[in-house]
């Protein structure tokens, strides 16, 4: 089985601009959870899909945004870009909802903002 | 505020010895608890889980032990090994709150 993977894997953008991140569950996984790592700090929960409905969203700005489609493939948004914006932002997948469930990761994408 | 909290940001082991990385918790209501390992430029992966009704889980050499009273778990690794050199994340969860709580991590460093 194919694992998660996301795209793009390495993104550099300038302050004001918006960004869209894509992550690719494992096939049959139906939730998506999306978290922002930043040095020195753990995984922060941005927000979790499952079919098409977000379940649970963390204590983030309204400019971070997701969606899950269908297929259970999920995007998630950034617009106007900030500096603190600059991360790793992970996406993973699991069979079911609920973070009781293992988790399996992507290799994140890096997000620079200038 | 942090909820969950691994303040050694690194620790360094002889290879054969034992690994013990720490995790402790402000928040009563987490009821389930997981650890992850990390390798660079790699996803976490997960490693080992336990509920609150349990105080220790064994998987081959991990052992994750949980003291509810004061708040804190630990993960034994025993016998250390080179390829266990990687980031130890260690994450809660609340029955009421499905988030996963992660602690900033702890690198661990096996010496040959």
């Amino acid at each position: 089985k194919a694992g998660v993977t996301q795209t793009p894997r390495y993104l550099i953008k300038t302050r004001g601009q918006q960004v869209t991140l894509s992550c690719s569950p494992i096939s049959g996984h139906r939730s998506v959870s999306w978290y922002q790592q930043t040095p020195g700090q753990g995984l922060q929960f941005l927000f979790e899909y499952f079919s098409e409905t977000q379940r649970n969203k963390g204590n983030f700005p309204g400019r971070f945004s997701g969606r899950q489609f269908s297929n259970s493939r999920s995007e998630m948004n950034v617009s106007t870009l900030e500096l603190g914006d600059s991360a790793l932002y992970l996406c993973a997948s699991s069979p079911a909802a609920g973070s009781y469930n293992e988790q399996f990761f992507g290799p994140g994408t890096r997000l620079t903002v200038l | 505020d942090q909820q969950v909290k691994q303040n050694s940001p690194s620790l360094s082991v002889q290879e054969g010895r034992i690994s013990i990385l720490n995790c402790d918790y402000t928040n009563s209501m987490f009821d389930y608890f997981l650890w992850y390992k990390k390798y660079p430029a790699e996803g976490p992966t997960f490693l080992i889980s336990i509920s609150s009704i349990k105080d220790k889980n064994e998987d081959g050499r991990f052992t994750v032990f949980l003291n509810k009273s004061a708040k804190h778990l630990s993960l034994h690794i025993v016998p250390s090994q080179p390829g266990d050199s990687a980031v130890y994340f260690c994450a809660a969860s609340a029955a009421s709150n499905y988030q996963l709580i992660w602690g900033a991590g702890t690198k661990l460093i096996i010496k040959p």
